[in-house]
C-alpha cells in the first residue's frame, strides 16, 4: 500500500525551529519527486517546497525561501522539511505528498506545527 | 505575482452538474499549466481527483472530469451528490519548479 507518514510537528516558539519527517512506502522512493504543502487554520492550501527524485534540485515558495530546507534520504525512504526563523504565519497543518506529472499524488495526514510564544 | 483564481464558492442541486473553473490573474491557462484538481473535506487531508488537466486518479469515479474552456481549466462534477459538498482546489504548474494553488471552491449541494 503506498503510503507517506508525516511527523515532527508541534509547539514552537517564534525564531524557532522544527524539522518535519515523511516516511514513505509503497513505491520506489528514490524515482519519485517529493512535495511539502501546508493549510493554515481555516484558510486554503498553500505549495511550500519541492525536491527532485535525485535530490538534485529543490525549489520554494517565495514565503520560505531561505528559511525552509528540504531533503530527502533514499536509504531511509524519509523526506524531511527543516524549518527555521520560523514565524506565526507559518502555523499551518504541514502535508507530504508524493509527486506525479507535475500534481500531487498520495498524501499524508498531515503533522501541525504551531509557532507561538 | 500571478494569482491563480478560483470562484469562492458555488452551489448545485443534487444530481446535477456543475463546472468549477480555474483562471490566472494574467494570461490564460493551457495544457502546459498541467493542472490538477483536489478534493477536501474539513479536517481531513486531499484528496486527488484530476492531474495534467484531464487524468482521472486513481478510483476516482468517472463523474468528475477535467478540461480548458476557454481560457481557464475547469472541473466538471456530473450526477451531484450529497458527499460531493466539500472544498475543491485547482493547482497550476508555473514552470521552473513552482506550484501555485488556486483559493479554493467550497461547494454546496442543495
Amino acid at each position: 500500500q503506498v503510503q507517506v507518514v508525516e511527523s515532527g510537528g508541534g509547539v514552537v516558539q517564534p525564531g524557532g525551529s522544527l524539522r518535519l519527517s515523511c516516511e514513505t512506502s509503497g513505491f520506489t522512493f528514490s524515482n519519485h519527486g517529493m512535495h511539502w504543502v501546508r493549510q493554515a487554520p481555516g484558510k486554503g492550501l498553500e505549495w511550500v517546497a519541492y525536491i527532485r527524485p535525485d535530490g538534485s534540485n529543490k525549489y520554494y515558495a517565495d514565503s520560505v525561501k531561505g528559511r525552509f530546507t528540504i531533503s530527502r534520504d533514499s536509504s531511509k525512504n524519509t523526506l524531511y522539511l527543516q524549518m527555521s526563523s520560523l514565524r506565526a504565519e507559518d502555523t499551518a497543518v504541514y502535508y507530504c505528498a508524493k509527486g506525479t506529472s507535475y500534481a500531487f499524488d498520495i498524501w499524508g495526514q498531515g503533522t501541525m506545527v504551531t509557532v507561538s510564544s | 505575482q500571478t494569482v491563480v483564481t478560483q470562484e469562492p464558492s458555488f452551489s448545485v442541486s443534487p444530481g446535477g452538474t456543475v463546472t468549477l473553473t480555474c483562471g490566472l490573474s494574467s494570461g490564460s491557462v493551457s495544457g502546459s499549466y498541467y493542472p490538477s484538481w483536489y478534493q477536501q473535506t474539513p479536517g481531513q487531508a486531499p484528496r486527488t481527483l484530476i492531474y495534467s488537466t484531464n487524468s482521472r486518479s486513481s478510483g476516482v469515479p468517472d463523474r468528475f472530469s477535467g478540461s480548458i474552456l476557454g481560457n481557464k481549466a475547469a472541473l466538471t462534477i456530473t450526477g451531484a451528490q450529497a458527499d460531493d459538498e466539500c472544498d475543491y482546489y485547482c493547482v497550476l504548474y508555473m514552470g521552473s519548479g513552482i506550484w501555485v494553488f488556486g483559493g479554493g471552491t467550497k461547494l454546496a449541494v442543495l
